[in-house]
């Protein structure tokens, strides 16, 4: 079986300063590793993903994520927060099993 | 191409009504899935497809709901009868292969059982 857990329900930053969002994960086998965002009203856009190679995995808007085989982790970063980031994340899993699991998403609020 | 299309975008239906919910995935997509996601229990997989056949269906929660694929440009999320509880937002996606393949999302349905 796998599954994703995303700890915080809410995460408060400022704009300006860098964040956080965190996910671990458990999958027999290979992770696959996918992070999504979802605005208001709008269906999840995808944001980047983790497959092989570098840790370190750039995506769009400027955000990031670093692969943590130990840990079992792979967090969503961005060094500067923007009030337009403010959204619901959702960090999914595959690997164990072709279908994708999807942690309960992390709301960012991203403060003026 | 224009994404995932659903339809409708909101309903609103009297409890027992039968209600039907559109979806057109994205051209050459092997894969299709029917989501729903509620306050309480966050985003569910009801059902996916791959080319066009069901695969897996153990997140329909009753013989209520019912999805159908009949060809590669078109699936259904029916709901007979309706209840409040099946009050959601529904997402179709699709995705192109497997497991190493991202998932395209269209903007839902929000749906209103009253």
């Amino acid at each position: 079986a796998q599954s994703v857990a995303q700890p915080e329900d809410q995460v408060n930053v400022a704009e300006g300063n860098p964040l956080t969002v965190k996910c671990t994960y458990s999958v027999s086998g290979n992770p696959y590793l996918f992070w999504y965002v979802q605005y208001p009203n709008r269906g999840l856009q995808f944001l980047l993903k983790y497959i092989t190679g570098d840790n370190l995995v750039k995506g769009s808007y400027g955000f990031e994520a670093e692969f943590n085989k130990s840990q079992t982790s792979f967090h969503l970063k961005k060094p500067s927060a923007l009030v337009s980031d403010s959204a619901l994340y959702f960090c999914a899993v595959s690997g164990g099993s072709y279908i994708p699991t999807f942690g309960r998403g992390t709301s960012l609020i991203v403060h003026p | 191409d224009a994404g995932v299309i659903q339809s409708p975008r909101h309903e609103v239906t009297e409890m027992g009504q039968e209600v039907t919910l559109r979806c057109k995935p994205i051209s050459g997509h092997d894969y299709l899935f029917w989501y729903r996601q509620t306050m309480m229990r966050g985003l569910e997989l009801l059902i996916y497809f791959n080319n066009n056949v069901p695969i897996d269906d153990s997140g329909m929660p009753e013989d209520r709901f019912s999805a159908k694929m009949p060809n590669a440009s078109f699936s259904t999320l029916k709901i007979q009868p309706s209840e409040p509880r099946d009050s959601a937002v529904y997402f179709c996606a699709s995705s192109p292969r497997g497991e190493d393949t991202e998932a395209f999302f269209g903007q839902g349905t929000r749906l209103t059982v009253v």
